[in-house]
């Protein structure tokens, strides 16, 4: 079946230091695929989304890229701040037997330091 | 200001007591969903929803129960609740259950059986 495997967390940066959190999925169709982020106390947040091969998500300096030939959807961002603290999601969504079902990853918490 | 909105945030029960989880948005989506939330799996569906009457298994259905009687609301039933359903939960939506459509969360309810 499909499936979302992340980097495992934590991951602690210095604020301003360069971001990747590592994504690559398996899947029998041809899924979409999104990042979210969840905040302390709240749910699950859109970052950003890409529909189809070779395109790029982009959202608040997070960039992804769909990339089909390494199944992969790396989450990047070039400096990140304290207010990116958060564990981020990958997720993908592609048509099951009754309809469409999303499988997310096992999230990555991220701590930024001052 | 459109949300999803979950109820209660937070309950302690005891095993065996029947519980309902309610969740209602105000986006006139056609696509809901359940999912639980556990430390190093991420999110699992439960059910989901892709319109009035029409409901499916995700991958972790046993012991919970679901209805849409209305397109707008969508319960969680915890007919005999059991300590491994001890979770957070949360309801999503989406305007249609299609692979693009990110969805909207909810704030989640955090659900300890006992």
């Amino acid at each position: 079946g499909d499936s979302v495997t992340q980097m495992e967390g934590p991951v602690t940066l210095s604020e301003e230091a360069f971001l990747t959190i590592n994504c690559t999925y398996t899947a029998t169709g041809y899924p979409s695929l999104f990042w979210y982020v969840q905040y302390p106390g709240e749910g699950l947040q859109l970052l950003l989304k890409a529909t189809k091969a070779d395109d790029k998500g982009s959202n608040k300096g997070f960039e992804a890229t769909y990339r089909k030939e390494t199944t992969s959807f790396h989450l990047e961002k070039g400096s990140v701040q304290v207010s990116d603290s958060a564990v981020y999601f990958c997720a993908l969504s592609d048509r099951g037997t009754g309809g469409f079902k999303t499988i997310f990853g096992a999230g990555t918490r991220l701590f930024v330091k001052a | 200001e459109a949300q999803v909105t979950q109820n209660p945030r937070y309950l302690i029960t005891v095993t065996g007591k029947k519980l309902t989880v309610t969740c209602s948005q105000n986006m006139n989506h056609e696509y809901m969903s359940w999912y639980r939330q556990d430390p190093g799996l991420g999110l699992r569906q439960i059910y989901y929803s892709m319109n009035v009457e029409v409901t499916d298994k995700g991958d972790v259905p046993e012991g919970y129960k679901v209805s849409r009687k209305e397109k707008r609301n969508f319960p969680l039933i915890l007919e005999s609740p059991s300590p491994n359903q001890t979770s957070l939960y949360f309801c999503a939506s989406s305007l249609e259950g299609g692979r693009n459509q990110p969805q909207h969360f909810g704030d989640g309810t955090r659900l300890s059986i006992l």
